[in-house]
């Protein structure tokens, strides 16, 4: 069975710091998905990343970055010089791939609320 | 273009107490999805459809929950008759039809609160 762990279940910071939000995955498929989801105040999913399996690539998009590691299960979120409009809650999910249609459910963690203080 | 639309956003009832959800999702996305989240929980897939069919519905409560997707478009959840571990926010989603060797990105709606009294 598929599991997503988020231990952090609340992180605050100062705004400028720069935060981490850890993710830790089950999975005993060798082709899988893994994303990153915010969730505003407002309740909203708003989609962050995707990441396929086959590729461990680091990936910087402005001041979020995402760090893959296979050996460890685990993809880990980073912002960098963090704002107030970061306050959210931070969900990490994980799908298998699958070839046929209709495309796979998420299982998501936990999430980690993140407070970003003046 | 426009995104996933879910109505009502609030709604308040008194347990065994019936509710309808209805969703519209992106147009032209074949798989639709509704996910219950319950506070401080993420969310969990209840069903998942694809065009009107359903692909995965495992984890319905199927003795009080049932969803349809007639015309492969709009979709209902209703539950009936509800009780007070039902309340939550019930989310959908969709997604375009999956492609070869790649994850399908969800898109999600506003959800609905619902609180069972």
């Amino acid at each position: 069975a598929q599991k997503v762990t988020q231990a952090q279940t609340e992180i605050s910071v100062v705004e400028k710091e720069d935060v981490t939000l850890d993710c830790v995955y089950e999975t005993r498929d060798t082709t899988y998905y893994l994303f990153w989801y915010k969730q505003p105040p407002s309740g909203e999913l708003v989609f962050l990343i995707r990441r396929n399996s086959f590729d461990e690539q680091n990936e910087i998009s402005g001041r979020y970055s995402w760090n893959f590691q296979k050996s460890t299960s685990s993809f880990n979120f980073t912002i960098t010089a963090s704002q107030v409009v970061d306050s959210a809650v931070y969900f990490c999910a994980l799908s298998e791939a699958r070839i046929t249609g209709g495309g796979n459910k998420l299982t998501f963690g936990t999430g980690t609320q993140l407070k970003v203080e003046l | 273009e426009a995104g996933v639309a879910q109505s009502p956003r609030y709604k308040i009832i008194e347990k065994r107490q019936s509710v309808a959800f209805w969703c519209n999702p992106i147009s032209g996305h074949a798989t639709l999805y509704w996910y219950q989240q319950i506070l401080g929980q993420g969310p969990k897939l209840l069903i998942q459809f694809q065009n009107n069919g359903v692909v995965d519905d495992s984890q319905l409560p199927k003795d009080r929950f049932s969803a349809e997707r007639l015309k492969g478009v709009d979709s209902t959840l209703k539950i009936q008759p509800a009780k007070l571990e039902d309340s939550a926010v019930y989310l959908c989603a969709s997604t375009a039809h999956i492609r070869l060797a790649s994850g399908n990105e969800q898109f999600f709606g506003p959800g609905t609160r619902l609180t069972v009294l």
